[in-house]
């Protein structure tokens, strides 16, 4: 079964400081991993993906299959990155769904 | 492109009433998602469509939920008789499966409240 946990509900930060957000997941097969970003009054969105390997936003993720972990990190949170936060699976054979977790918020203060 | 779209944005309704919610995905999507977001918790799944086919329902309450996508563009989600519980926001979600693109593009979602 696929099963990702955000262990967080809230989290805090000032402007100008480092933040983590993390994810974990359960899954038998090779996962695909996905953070997805819902800011104030706007619709889910994808932020970035484990394949891509990419900074987006200034914000990166790296795939611990040791781990299971999916953790999302930025080294300087803005205010602009308040929002909900919510890592998702995927499995990457054939057709299949995407499971999310429940989603942290961050609130980042000036 | 607009996107992912829903409608209604908002729906108020009394328990036992029925209700619909309608989607039209993206272009050239060809998977549909349905999803169920209770406050508070990650959207969960309750169907995904292949085309016009229903490839995983597992999650859908078959005794008042159902769900069809005709022709395999637009979809509608039915809940008759509405309950109490079922107040939550219902997101629709499309994407393009390929390789490695299993990212879904979602719509703003209605906002239901059962009373």
């Amino acid at each position: 079964a696929q099963r990702v946990t955000q262990p967080e509900k809230l989290l805090s930060v000032f402007k100008g400081a480092p933040v983590e957000l993390k994810c974990n997941y359960s899954y038998s097969g090779s996962p695909e991993l996905f953070w997805y970003v819902q800011y104030s009054r706007q619709r889910l969105q994808l932020l970035l993906r484990h394949i891509s390997r990419e900074s987006i936003k200034g914000f990166t993720a790296d795939l611990n299959k040791g781990e299971t972990s999916f953790h999302l990190k930025k080294p300087f949170a803005q205010e602009e990155d308040s929002a909900m936060y919510y890592c998702a699976l995927s499995g990457n054979t054939g057709f299949q769904k995407l499971v999310f977790g429940t989603g942290t918020r961050l609130l980042v203060s000036p | 492109e607009a996107g992912v779209v829903q409608s209604p944005r908002y729906k108020i309704i009394e328990k036992k009433q029925p209700v619909a919610f309608w989607c039209n995905p993206i272009s050239g999507h060809n998977t549909l998602y349905w999803y169920r977001q209770n406050l508070g918790q990650g959207p969960e799944l309750l169907i995904r469509y292949e085309n016009e086919e229903a490839v995983d329902d597992s999650q859908l309450p078959k005794d008042r939920f159902s769900a069809e996508r005709l022709k395999g563009v637009d979809s509608t989600l039915k809940i008759q008789p509405a309950e109490l519980g079922d107040s939550a926001v219902y997101l629709c979600a499309s994407s393009l499966e390929g390789e490695l693109s299993t990212e879904a593009f979602f719509g703003q979602g209605t906002r239901l409240t059962v009373v």
